[in-house]
């Protein structure tokens, strides 16, 4: 079964300093789908950043980029010029090519994320 | 624009009493979930839909019941609330397979 693991519970930026939540997968498939959700203290949950697995090129949106090691099936998350308002839980979600029960996100456990002023 | 609307926002359930939690979507999705998210745990998931009739338990399904029977609607039912079911509920849909999901607010469920 495919997993998702988030291992920094906890992590701490300075704002307009740089940060990276790290995420790591186990799956077997070679073409599946990869997320990052932040979770504001509102609790909504809100999609920052989408990677396909076949494209090599790194996704990218304003602030948030990820670098995607398909072959240690790593999956982190870089926020530059961190603001106060990205302070969060931010989880990595995996989703796999096929519909049905493959097709459904799993979750890590998420980082907690907060920015000093 | 209302995306999926999740009722209620809040809720306080004594033990064995039962409950529906209400989701709709206005995107026509067909693809709707159900997540329960605990402290520390991440979200699990509890029930899915791909369309209007068909639905399937995912990792967390003991306890819960659901139907589908619009495309728009998804609700999930509690029958004997029990203290392990308090959490915060997650409703979600997805148009495919390869596009994130759209969540609802969620609802807190506390169970006593």
């Amino acid at each position: 079964a495919q997993t998702v693991t988030q291992s920094q519970p906890e992590m701490s930026v300075q704002e307009a300093e740089t940060v990276t939540l790290s995420c790591t997968y186990d799956t077997s498939e070679s073409d599946y789908y990869l997320f990052w959700y932040k979770q504001p203290p509102s609790r909504q949950m809100i999609l920052v950043i989408r990677q396909e697995a076949y494209k090599q090129q790194n996704a990218t949106e304003n602030r948030f980029s990820v670098n995607f090691q398909k072959a240690a099936k790593s999956f982190s998350l870089k926020i530059s010029d961190s603001q106060l308002g990205d302070a969060a839980m931010y989880f990595c979600a995996y989703r796999g090519p096929y519909g049905g029960s493959q097709g459904n996100l799993i979750f890590g456990k998420g980082t907690k994320l907060s920015v000093k002023p | 624009n209302a995306g999926v609307t999740q009722t209620p926002k809040f809720r306080i359930l004594k033990i064995g009493q039962s409950m529906t939690l209400q989701c709709t979507q206005d995107m026509n999705h067909n693809y709707m979930y159900w997540y329960r998210q605990d402290p520390g745990m991440g979200l699990k998931l509890i029930y899915y839909s791909v369309g209007a009739g068909i639905t399937d338990k995912g990792e967390v399904p003991n306890g819960y019941n659901v139907s589908r029977s619009t495309t728009e609607d998804f609700p999930l039912r509690l029958e004997l609330a029990a203290p392990s079911q308090t959490s915060v509920y997650f409703c979600a849909s997805s148009y495919d397979e390869g596009r994130g999901y759209t969540f609802g607010s969620g609802t807190r469920l506390t169970v006593v």
